[in-house]
């Protein structure tokens, strides 16, 4: 167990529509990042938060957005869902910004149908 | 800009046997961090090992260790005495500080299968 809660694990929807992705760093990590897994690919880089504002942005679609709270959790919106946004969206988090490593939650399996 | 290269997508040993997964990096930036991810087919990322850029000596963790060469730029992991469970997807990543600005980038990743 790595520490790093996301939810849910599973959602199925439909194109067109808006979700909401939601991830708990571990205790006492500033920074939480968000990557997307489509299938069978690598890891590309969404967006990166530390202690609530933007620190690093990746190919993130202008149709998805990113916030850290100030309970340091964090939130990727996605919205009018297309066939090729099904993907396994990780959420990860490290102490700080440095060179340290990501911890990764369990991912959230979106299936747009 | 930096990125990272794993040119195997797909590696074959035997039970017990050593294997080593290539990762080799390109970045400009005088301090990073290299880092290895073993990813199972139920889909999390575990993370096995990090180097630091200013390390002098190879990182080991286990049955994990990390070749490090850095004026070829490769960052190889090594996995000795395979065991079916090692049987995963692997990931080489890095992250830099200055150009590389705070984003931890993957490679393709490679796919390893222990054979019994």
């Amino acid at each position: 167990d790595s520490g790093v809660t996301q939810t849910p694990k599973h959602l199925i929807t439909a194109t067109g529509q808006r979700v909401t992705l939601r991830c708990s760093p571990r205790s006492g990590d500033l920074s939480v990042y968000w990557y997307q897994q489509s299938l069978d690919q690598g890891l590309q880089f969404l967006i990166q938060y530390y202690n609530g504002e933007e620190r690093a942005k990746g190919n993130i679609l202008e149709r998805f957005s990113a916030q850290q709270f100030p309970d340091l959790h964090s939130e990727l919106n996605l919205s009018s869902l297309e066939l090729g946004d099904s993907a396994l969206y990780f959420c990860a988090s490290s102490v700080g910004t440095g060179v340290g490593e990501l911890f990764f939650g369990e991912g959230s399996r979106l299936t747009v149908l | 800009a930096q990125k990272i290269t794993q040119t195997q997508p797909g590696m074959f040993v035997q039970e017990k046997e050593a294997v080593t997964l290539d990762c080799t990096y390109d970045t400009s930036d005088p301090s990073y961090g290299l880092f290895w991810y073993k990813q199972p087919s139920s889909g999390e990322m575990i993370f096995l090992i990090y180097q630091g850029s200013y390390d002098q000596q190879n990182a080991t963790e286990g049955r994990y260790s990390l070749n490090f060469q850095k004026a070829r730029k490769s960052a190889n992991l090594v996995i000795s005495a395979s065991q079916l469970g090692d049987s995963a997807m692997y990931f080489c990543a890095m992250r830099g500080i200055l150009t590389g600005g705070f984003k931890t980038i993957f490679g393709a990743g490679t796919r390893l299968f222990v054979k019994a």
